[in-house]
């Protein structure tokens, strides 16, 4: 398996909503990344986890709480998001202190606010 | 901080002619770096990547990259373009370790190949 898998979708929800997107790999990575993305824009990076830890939080607003459950996993708990929160979010995976043998990302959950 | 840019926003290119996708470099040490592609709606594809080594890289789907090192540059080219190939085309280096090792990206390029 070679993939990594982002449920669901797409996901519209309220303001007042409280949504998760998840993230799955089985390829043994220990690194895992959410990456937010606007339309035509690169993607900015919102969290690094590392070996299940949290490692980097690009000062991220606190209504965006990720989540390493396993080795395998990688939650986003949204609640009371913006307008401005909708986006593509991205998940990527690699093998941590490395990058060596590349990055692969999901298909991205598309999130709209409303 | 690890970076690259991508001089243009977008590239046009006649079908069956060769392509270039400019991306320049700034690093501290040796640079990990990356293409990317993303078609409409769609996550990132994995296209090359420039660890070590050769500095022809040969990559996905008839790309290939030049890794030069004078010019801290890493272009990306096809020889034949299709319309296929249409699509916003991302350059990318690892961050250091104080970033965990994330990509950082460039701006992205948008190319459009005509028929």
């Amino acid at each position: 398996d070679t993939e990594v898998t982002q449920t669901p979708k797409h996901l519209v929800m309220g303001m007042t909503n409280k949504k998760s997107l998840k993230c799955e790999q089985h390829m043994g990575h220990r690194a895992m990344y959410w990456y937010k993305q606007k339309a035509k824009k690169p993607p900015e990076l919102m969290f690094v986890y590392s070996y299940e830890k949290l490692s980097i939080n690009e000062s991220v607003p606190s209504r965006f709480s990720p989540e390493c459950p396993n080795s395998s996993l990688l939650n986003l708990h949204l609640h009371a998001l913006q307008p401005e929160d909708s986006a593509l979010y991205l998940c990527a995976s690699s093998q941590p202190r490395q990058g060596f043998y590349g990055y692969t990302f999901g298909s991205g959950t598309r999130l709209t606010v409303v | 901080a690890q970076s690259v840019a991508q001089p243009e926003d977008q590239v046009n290119v006649a079908e069956g002619n060769p392509l270039t996708v400019k991306c320049t470099y700034s690093v501290s040490g040796n640079p990990y770096l990356f293409w990317y592609v993303q078609y409409p709606n769609r996550g990132l594809q994995f296209l090359l990547k420039y660890i070590t080594g050769d500095n022809l890289v040969k990559g996905s789907y008839g790309f290939e990259a030049e890794f030069n090192k004078s010019q801290t540059s890493f272009h990306l080219k096809k020889p034949s373009a299709l319309v296929s190939d249409s699509a916003l085309y991302f350059c990318a280096v690892r961050s250091n370790s104080n970033s965990g090792y994330a990509l950082n990206f460039g701006k992205g390029t948008s190319l459009l190949v005509t028929p």
